[in-house]
């Protein structure tokens, strides 16, 4: 089946650093790759959508500057937290959509969870 | 206004019985796909089921069924026999039309626990 990693899962920084997170789809190509956020005990929101080759679209409200996102190939996405902040703490979640599957099913990485000192 | 709502926050079950989780949905497009995920302690979100907007039948999977009501939109995930690995979160999406670019909407969760 599809498999998604994310690196790292635990990461705990301090304030003011840059944190960098990869997202990599194993065995498919993944055009488009999503970012989520997901609060203790909350649902996910969607951070951005992630297009291979272009400039990521980012959702209302979400920093383009803080979360700097790049997708280089059709197997890997990345997520950088810059300037992190304690609210920045969080369970930081990628999926990629397989652009073999007619369903646009999404494949979720493992999730990281984020905690800036 | 939400374009997942899930009523239910929580529920326990009796293992060995089966569950319905409710989801209802609001989209203008006609093509639209609905997911339900399961979530357990461990973070990481596995998929579980998928109903297309034009699909007839319902869709199932082993253990899981999505009792698909279009006309009232609501698209509940029936779990039967259920397991003590059943508990987690689980999390109704909905991805709307193309136009959209395929974004996952998720609702609010509901946490099952399944009793012994």
């Amino acid at each position: 089946g599809a498999v998604v990693s994310q690196h790292p899962s635990r990461v705990i920084c301090k304030s003011g650093t840059s944190v960098k997170i990869e997202c990599r789809s194993l065995d498919f190509q993944a055009t488009t790759m999503f970012w989520y956020r997901q609060f203790p005990k909350q649902s996910l929101m969607l951070m951005a959508t992630s297009n291979e080759g272009s400039k990521a679209t980012y959702e209302q409200g979400v920093e383009k500057d803080k979360f700097l996102i790049n997708h280089a190939s059709l197997t890997l996405s990345t997520l950088t937290v810059t300037s992190a902040h304690p609210e920045d703490s969080s369970f930081y979640i990628c999926s990629a959509q397989d652009r073999g599957r007619l369903t646009y099913e999404q494949y979720f990485g493992p999730g990281t969870r984020l905690t800036v000192t | 206004a939400q374009k997942i709502t899930q009523t239910q926050p929580g529920m326990f079950v009796q293992e060995k019985e089966a569950v319905t989780l409710d989801c209802t949905y609001d989209t203008s497009d006609q093509s639209y796909g609905l997911f339900w995920y399961k979530q357990p302690s461990s973070g990481e979100m596995i998929f579980l089921i998928y109903q297309g907007s034009y699909d007839e039948q319902n869709a199932t999977e082993g253990r899981y069924s999505l009792n698909f009501q279009k006309a009232r939109k609501s698209a509940n995930l029936v779990i039967s026999a259920s397991q003590l690995g059943d508990s987690a979160m689980y999390f109704c999406a909905m991805r709307e039309g193309r136009a959209a670019g395929n974004k996952l909407t998720f609702g609010g969760g509901t946490r099952v626990l399944v009793k012994p």
